[in-house]
């Protein structure tokens, strides 16, 4: 149980394009969902949290308009990277959990690459 | 902002006890330790928690100290497959879950 799947898996765009990213709960409703970035051989940082049906909290230095995140069903939420730069290039990876009180399940991760 | 401490590397010989330690000399009464793991290009995998009590489950066994101020994750037989970077996370249960460097765990043949 507690599975949580991200699609795809990998995407290389255009700088300039914008690229959504999937994240689904796939053996329970997730009431939060988390959107993770991790640079290479760094920590995960934490981007923004979105509770199903309400707008997302972004952390400091995340800019909301760039990275839209939409959380309409309790087994869906979806990050999308708005005019995507070489610097965004990152490994994105996404948690859910039953409540924001309970243990998070993370996502495979979506490794994306701007060129 | 992580609150905990632990050691960048450690190594393990296969088929061994892997202890793997953390500091949390800050933590609050409702703070719960969470441990994770991650593999190489893989997200994060969910090993076990605890609050106050040694906890027990199919991966692992956490070992909380009574003044709960440092921990200890037990791999009872590390094998080749357990190498992976491990987070120590100490989080109130309604808060968000937040990454420190972790350990990076070895085990060797």
């Amino acid at each position: 149980g507690a599975v949580v799947s991200q699609h795809p898996s990998r995407v290389i765009c255009k700088s300039g394009t914008s690229v959504k990213i999937e994240c689904r709960s796939l053996d329970f409703q997730a009431t939060t969902m988390f959107w993770y970035r991790q640079f290479p051989k760094k920590s995960l940082m934490l981007m923004a949290t979105s509770n199903e049906g309400s707008k997302a909290t972004y952390e400091q230095g995340v800019e909301k308009d760039k990275f839209l995140i939409n959380h309409a069903s309790l087994t869906l939420s979806t990050l999308t990277v708005t005019s995507a730069h070489p610097e965004d290039s990152s490994f994105y990876i996404c948690s859910a959990s039953i409540g924001s009180r309970e243990t998070q399940y993370f996502g495979p991760g979506t490794r994306l690459l701007v060129l | 902002d992580a609150k905990t401490t632990q050691p960048p590397s450690m190594d393990c010989a296969e088929g061994r006890a892997a202890n793997l330690p953390c500091n949390h000399s800050t933590i609050s009464g409702n703070e719960y330790v969470y441990w994770y793991r991650q593999i190489h290009s893989q997200g994060p995998q969910y090993i076990i928690h605890g609050l106050k009590n040694n906890e027990t489950n199919e991966m692992a066994s956490l070992i909380i100290t009574e003044d709960r101020k440092s921990s200890t994750l037990i791999l009872p037989h590390a094998t080749l497959r357990d190498t992976a970077v491990y987070y120590c996370i100490v989080r109130p249960l309604n808060n968000d879950m937040r990454f420190g460097a972790g350990t990076r765990l070895t085990v060797k043949p």
